[in-house]
């Protein structure tokens, strides 16, 4: 079974605080994926990438940045947190036209 | 650009009645659709995935057909059960040289007793 690991599972930030997503797989997939879940707009894509070293913009990337330093490692963030940040989010991996698999999700509250 | 829709937000049905979630989608390239299932507090599950036109595709009980002709890709099942109570995702993947997993917005399947 594919493994996808995220921490923390839970986080609660400050207004304009930096907050880090972490987020590693042990499937040795390529491409890696932030999406961000909220009711009635589904799982929308923050950023995702190709391999260590690459970063693209997803449909919803403003207010995040990502980091891709290995294959294994593809962590998520927010330089100045804001209240419109407070959701749910899911990091994923996925080699070629495969499925996805996803992380558990962590839990951000931004206060 | 690519996307897809769920025109149903909320499905609620009784135990042992057919299932039917809409799914239709956008793209100028050849697709790979896919469904997802996430039950409650638990990260989303491949269901069934496909990208062969007209040809049906099945998994635990539930099945779809991709029909390019309309872009379609509805998710059915000849009878619920409480344990389908979930949310159901239809996403897209496009092959343009990118490999972004589209999704819609979701639907909310209640089964009850």
């Amino acid at each position: 079974e594919a493994a996808v690991t995220q921490s923390p599972r839970n986080k609660v930030a400050v207004t304009g605080g930096k907050v880090t997503l972490s987020c590693n797989q042990t499937n040795n997939h390529n491409n890696m994926y932030w999406y961000r879940q909220d009711t009635g707009h589904g799982l929308r894509l923050i950023h995702y990438s190709y391999g260590a070293g690459s970063t693209e913009k997803g449909d919803i990337p403003d207010g995040y940045k990502a980091s891709r330093p290995s294959q294994e490692n593809f962590s998520l963030i927010l330089e100045l947190a804001t209240p419109s940040q407070t959701s749910v989010y899911f990091c994923a991996s996925g080699a070629g036209q495969g499925e996805v698999f996803f992380g558990k999700g962590t839990r951000l509250t931004v206060v | 650009g690519d996307s897809v829709t769920q025109t149903e937000g909320l499905v609620t049905l009784t135990e042992g009645l057919p299932v039917m979630l809409n799914c239709t989608y956008q793209t100028a390239y050849s697709t790979f659709l896919f469904w997802y299932v996430q039950h409650l507090n638990e990260a989303p599950k491949l269901l069934l995935k496909s990208s062969t036109d007209n040809k049906r595709t099945e998994h635990q009980g539930f099945h779809a057909t991709l029909h390019k002709s309309s872009s379609s890709f509805h998710l059915q099942k000849s009878s619920a059960q409480l344990s389908d109570s979930a949310l159901y995702y239809c996403a897209l993947r496009a092959s343009s040289g990118s490999w972004q997993l589209i999704f819609g917005s979701g639907t909310q399947l209640t089964v009850m007793p």
